[in-house]
């Protein structure tokens, strides 16, 4: 199956910083990659389609000033959480397809804000 | 707003026996289903995807699919404890709709 990568693995901040998420696909190239959040005991939550060369596409209610998507090249997306708050304290995971239908996700980024 | 529901457990099954687990969904115009297994703390890790009506087997692993009455499901055979985990069910549009809907998870334990 495809590779997926995720920078920091766990990230401690105090409130009120800004926290980056590198997300790569190691071997192969992603156009689209997607980021999700999970709170404990919950389903996973699609925040937003990152989209190579071009801005990204949010869910209802992702606040974008908030969890800015950078998708820089084919095989890089980040996600810089802006100003956070204990609220925002979850596990973050992007994900991304290969040329083929299936979705294969990242080891995730569990945020935890003081 | 697609929707996808899942028995929301937990399933308790012995050492050995089969898991069942279902989902229904609302879009019927969806493609495409998976299985995805997540262990606590983890990411979810693809197990089994399906596209076509009928059954599709994999290992111990086997995902039904009944696009008729919108519902898919997975069968765990010979269940072992390394099986406890949530199991999600996602579906997906297709023909290039790579977002994925996904359901609540049903939490499996396997009783040794």
């Amino acid at each position: 199956g495809a590779v997926v990568s995720q920078h920091p693995s766990r990230v401690i901040c105090k409130s009120g910083t800004s926290v980056k998420i590198e997300c790569r696909s190691l071997d192969f190239q992603a156009t689209t990659m997607f980021w999700y959040r999970q709170f404990p005991k919950q389903s996973l939550m699609l925040m937003a389609t990152s989209n190579e060369g071009s801005k990204a596409t949010y869910e209802q209610g992702v606040e974008k000033d908030k969890f800015l998507i950078n998708h820089a090249s084919l095989t890089l997306s980040t996600l810089t959480v802006t100003s956070a708050h204990p609220e925002d304290s979850s596990f973050y995971i992007c994900s991304a397809n290969p040329a083929y239908n299936e979705q294969f996700f990242g080891p995730g980024t569990r945020l935890t804000v003081l | 707003q697609k929707e996808v529901e899942q028995n929301s457990g937990p399933l308790s099954v012995p050492e050995g026996a089969i898991a069942s687990l279902n989902c229904t969904y609302s879009d019927r115009g969806s493609q495409s289903f998976f299985w995805y297994r997540q262990y606590s703390g983890k990411s979810p890790e693809l197990i089994m995807f399906i596209y076509s009506n009928g059954d599709k087997e994999d290992g111990r692993f086997t995902a039904q699919l009944n696009k008729a009455s919108q519902y898919v499901s997975l069968l765990i055979r010979d269940s072992q404890p390394s099986d406890s985990a949530t199991y999600l069910c996602a579906v997906n549009a297709g023909a290039n709709d790579y977002k994925l809907s996904f359901g609540a998870g049903t939490t499996v334990t396997v009783r040794a």
